[in-house]
């Protein structure tokens, strides 16, 4: 069965400094793997994913991930975080079908 | 496009009524899934949908719910009778499956007194 945990249910970073979200995943075939962000009362967009090709996976608004088969890691970073970053972050794997397992979520918070 | 499509998008009731919710998926995606959002249990997936038919309701918590999609644009959550418990936000996605890629709706923000 696949699975995702994600790290740390609240993240909080000052604004400028690196952001670091981490995720790690549990699968029994090759999967691809989706970061969503949901920003407050509104539903989840998808950041970035990862099926199978490069394993630094680039996204939208400067975030990346990478994907590291032998950590079974696909942790979220941002070099410079921006007080627009402030959300909630979910980690999200599929094994290729139909159904995408989410992650509880990091909320992320921007400290000035 | 205009996306996933969900209306209400919010529904204030009291405990004992029926609600129910709609989604309009995006054209084309043939996979319909309906979450519910709280902050104690985070994203439960509650049921999917492939080509109309229901696969998989394990995550529908009680026969007070139920859920159809009598056609590809059209789907419906139903909670009857409705306890303040149930008080949530529920999103509804659909898939691009070539891409694997989900879309979610606006979501319904529901309160049940």
């Amino acid at each position: 069965a696949q699975s995702v945990t994600q790290l740390g249910s609240h993240v909080s970073v000052s604004e400028g400094a690196l952001v670091l979200l981490r995720c790690n995943y549990s699968s029994s075939v090759p999967p691809y793997l989706f970061w969503y962000v949901q920003y407050p009362n509104q539903g989840l967009q998808l950041l970035l994913k990862y099926t199978s090709a490069a394993t630094l996976v680039k996204g939208i608004n400067g975030f990346e991930a990478e994907f590291k088969k032998s950590e079974t890691s696909f942790h979220l970073t941002k070099p410079s975080a921006h007080m627009s970053d402030a959300a909630e972050y979910f980690c999200a794997v599929s094994n290729r079908d139909d159904k995408i397992i989410f992650g509880k979520g990091t909320r992320l918070h921007i400290l000035p | 496009d205009a996306g996933v499509i969900q209306s209400p998008r919010h529904e204030v009731t009291e405990m004992g009524q029926e609600v129910t919710l709609r989604c309009k998926p995006i054209s084309g995606h043939d996979y319909l899934f309906w979450y519910r959002q709280t902050m104690m249990r985070g994203l439960e997936l509650l049921i999917y949908f492939n080509n109309n038919v229901p696969i998989d309701d394990s995550g529908m918590p009680e026969d007070r719910f139920s859920a159809k999609m009598p056609n590809a644009s059209f789907s419906t959550l139903k909670i009857q009778p409705s306890e303040p418990r149930d008080s949530a936000v529920y999103f509804c996605a659909s898939i691009d499956a070539l891409v694997n890629e989900q879309f979610f709706g606006p979501g319904t923000r529901l309160t049940v007194l």
